[in-house]
């Protein structure tokens, strides 16, 4: 089935430096995928997907690549700011199977 | 636009007993989801609706977990008899269709003592 894993547990970063979140995906089936941002007590929130049609989107300060080579894909955050402290997940999905499969999350700590 | 609506958000109860989780997904979403986040690991899938269908459940307790969707709109989620190791948030989740965004609620926290 298919595994999906955040290269670090925790990431701890300065307020205003940038910040890369990575991920790595296991079926090659894959071609949606979704990163998520959990504050604590809260569900996650949804920053921004891409397809795999696609190798870069960015959005608001967040800008997700994709590479389909080695499997893996990264988040990257400009100017940090506290708000931004959370944990972060990445979900890929197979259209084969449409199944949603989560990592582990990586804690994100923004240091004022 | 109103997102994932879940309740109740909290709940303890002692290990045996039954409890129940119920989910209102976004507006024209036909896809929802049931996944379980156990404190310090990413969601797990427990069961996939499209419409009023199980789309997938084959990681789902169904000795002791069940999920309706009757009319394709709302979901309840149900533990009988709960173990200690079902504590954990049960986020509900919906999408426009399989493949789609899913959108989170806010998640419905059980304690089992």
């Amino acid at each position: 089935g298919e595994s999906v894993g955040l290269h670090l547990p925790t990431l701890s970063v300065q307020e205003g430096d940038n910040s890369i979140i990575n991920c790595a995906y296991s079926n090659s089936a894959s071609d949606y995928f979704i990163w998520y941002k959990q504050e604590s007590g809260k569900g996650p929130q949804f920053i921004i997907d891409i397809r795999s049609n696609m190798d870069k989107r960015q959005g608001q300060r967040v800008t997700v690549l994709l590479n389909k080579t080695v499997k893996h894909l990264s988040l990257q955050i400009a100017a940090t700011q506290p708000g931004d402290s959370a944990v972060y997940f990445c979900a890929a999905i197979s259209g084969g199977s449409y199944i949603p499969t989560f990592g582990r999350g990586t804690s994100l700590i923004v240091h004022p | 636009e109103a997102g994932v609506a879940q309740s109740p958000r909290y709940k303890i109860i002692e290990k045996r007993q039954s409890v129940a989780f119920w989910c209102n997904p976004i507006s024209g979403h036909a896809t929802l989801y049931w996944y379980q986040q156990i404190l310090g690991q990413g969601p797990k899938l427990l069961i996939q609706f499209q419409n009023n269908g199980v789309v997938d459940d084959s990681q789902l307790p169904k000795d002791r977990f069940s999920a309706e969707r009757l009319k394709g709109v709302d979901s309840t989620l149900k533990i009988q008899p709960a173990k200690l190791e079902d504590s954990a948030v049960y986020l509900c989740a919906s999408s426009f269709y399989r493949g789609n965004t899913i959108y989170f609620g806010e998640g419905s926290w059980l304690t089992v003592v």
